[in-house]
């Protein structure tokens, strides 16, 4: 029963580029939350999407970012025209049912973008 | 606003010994509280939990104990050993959609 599954792991960009992150849940799992990890800090939640939604983009920055979660295949997390300070990791984590009804999220590995 | 904070970034406990890593929160409306353990290159990955109306939940060699009216949680780590290194991060919910995460606490467990 394989995890959550990010690609790539690592994700190297100029400024003014654009970066894909992907993101596969556990098998059986429909809900996905992106959280990013600055350097010495601890994850701050970005957005909650499930098949197709999203549900909650509360932590999202307002411009530059977007995410989704088709109906098939990953959810994908884009930043678009990247800046040095998008240099972070981006964890993707998953659950069975939404958080509020259940106790646990599982991550994944994360991907590390470095934005030179 | 940091809602959870764990204000030791790093902690050595010899081999054996008993490890403390402490956290605190400003939110009272935190309902679950989570400890990951987080190892370099890799995701965070759950280690034990309590609800809010519990004042300890043990596993193992982990206890966890909170005491709300200080909004204070620690993870006891009892006999502390070498593979216990990682960085732990206290985790903690509302009714809503997210976590949200302290800083960490890398704990060195020295052979």
């Amino acid at each position: 029963n394989a995890g959550v599954m990010q690609n790539p792991r690592h994700l190297v960009r100029r400024r003014g580029q654009e970066a894909r992150l992907r993101c596969s849940p556990m098998k059986g799992h429909s809900h996905v939350y992106w959280y990013r990890q600055l350097p010495e800090e601890g994850l701050k939640f970005m957005v909650y999407l499930q098949k197709e939604n999203i549900i909650d983009e509360s932590g999202m920055p307002k411009e530059r970012f977007s995410a989704e979660f088709p109906k098939e295949g990953p959810s994908i997390l884009r930043i678009q025209q990247v800046v040095r300070g998008d240099s972070a990791a981006y964890f993707c984590a998953s659950s069975p049912v939404r958080l509020a009804d259940y106790n646990e999220q599982f991550f994944g590995p994360g991907t590390r973008l470095t934005v030179l | 606003d940091q809602q959870v904070k764990q204000n030791s970034p790093s902690l050595s406990v010899q081999e054996g010994r008993i490890s403390i890593l402490n956290c605190d929160y400003t939110n009272s409306m935190f309902d679950y509280f989570l400890w990951y353990k987080k190892y370099p290159a890799e995701g965070p990955t759950f280690l034990i939990s309590i609800s809010s109306i519990k004042d300890k939940n043990e596993d193992g060699r982990f206890t966890v104990f909170l005491n709300k009216s200080a909004k204070h949680l620690s993870l006891h780590i009892v006999p502390s050993q070498p593979g216990d290194s990682a960085v732990y991060f206290c985790a903690a919910k509302t009714g809503a959609n997210n976590l949200f995460f302290g800083t960490g606490t890398r704990l060195t467990v020295i052979p």
